[in-house]
């Protein structure tokens, strides 16, 4: 168990629709990463926050958003959901904002149809 | 551009040495990683290596580092059936503005047979 909590754990949603993902860090870890992994796109970076604000930016697409709340919780909005996007996405969290060792969640596994 | 490749299967006898390879190409990582990933869980950190290193050994696992030839290897000894997953070398992406991305190969499946 590395610490880090994500729900919900599944999701299944229609096309068009609009979801949003949790994460909670490590106790005290200030960094929060997102990452989805799909079969086609492997793993993927992206975005990061630390201590509230947005640190890093990947290959994040417009229709989704991200943000990190004062307790250090980070949620992941996904809007107008393709088929696409149908994929695990994982948050970690480090201690720091740099180079430091990435503590995985479990992952929510979201299902588009 | 950014690119971490590893071969995508490995198989090994149970109580052999397993060796998974990866090459990235950003010479300027700081840090190298090794996750392993078993069906249906998350992605557990196993090892790193910061980039002025040569070896890192932790119990069962060495990492090999030849920053020269941007080339990367994790060493299981004495492989077990519950070390059958998949694994990704992922390294700290400096370039393209981001410095605390990971960037990830597509992972090797590792199989540990009888």
């Amino acid at each position: 168990d590395s610490g880090v909590t994500q729900t919900p754990k599944h999701l299944i949603t229609a096309t068009g629709q609009r979801v949003t993902l949790r994460c909670s860090p490590r106790s005290g870890d200030l960094s929060v990463y997102w990452y989805q992994q799909s079969l086609d796109q492997g793993l993927q970076f992206l975005i990061q926050y630390y201590n509230g604000e947005e640190r890093a930016k990947g290959n994040i697409l417009e229709r989704f958003s991200a943000q990190q709340f004062p307790d250090l919780h980070s949620e992941l909005n996904l809007s107008s959901l393709e088929l696409g996007d149908s994929a695990l996405y994982f948050c970690a969290s480090s201690v720091a904002g740099q180079d430091n060792e990435q503590f995985f969640g479990p992952g929510t596994r979201l299902t588009v149809l | 551009g950014e690119d971490v490749e590893q071969s995508l299967f490995l198989s090994v006898r149970e109580g052999d040495s397993s060796v998974i390879n990866c090459t990235y190409t950003d010479s300027s990582s700081t840090y190298l990683y090794w996750y392993k990933q078993e069906p249906g869980a998350g992605l557990q950190l196993l090892t790193y290596i910061f980039s002025n290193m040569d070896m890192k050994q932790d119990q069962r696992l060495t990492v090999l580092l030849n920053k020269k030839d941007k080339h990367l290897s994790l060493r299981i000894a004495d492989t077990q059936t519950g070390d059958s997953a998949i694994y990704f070398c992922a390294e700290n992406g400096r370039r393209s503005g981001g410095y605390n991305k990971l960037i990830f190969g597509a992972g090797t499946r590792l199989a540990v047979h009888p």
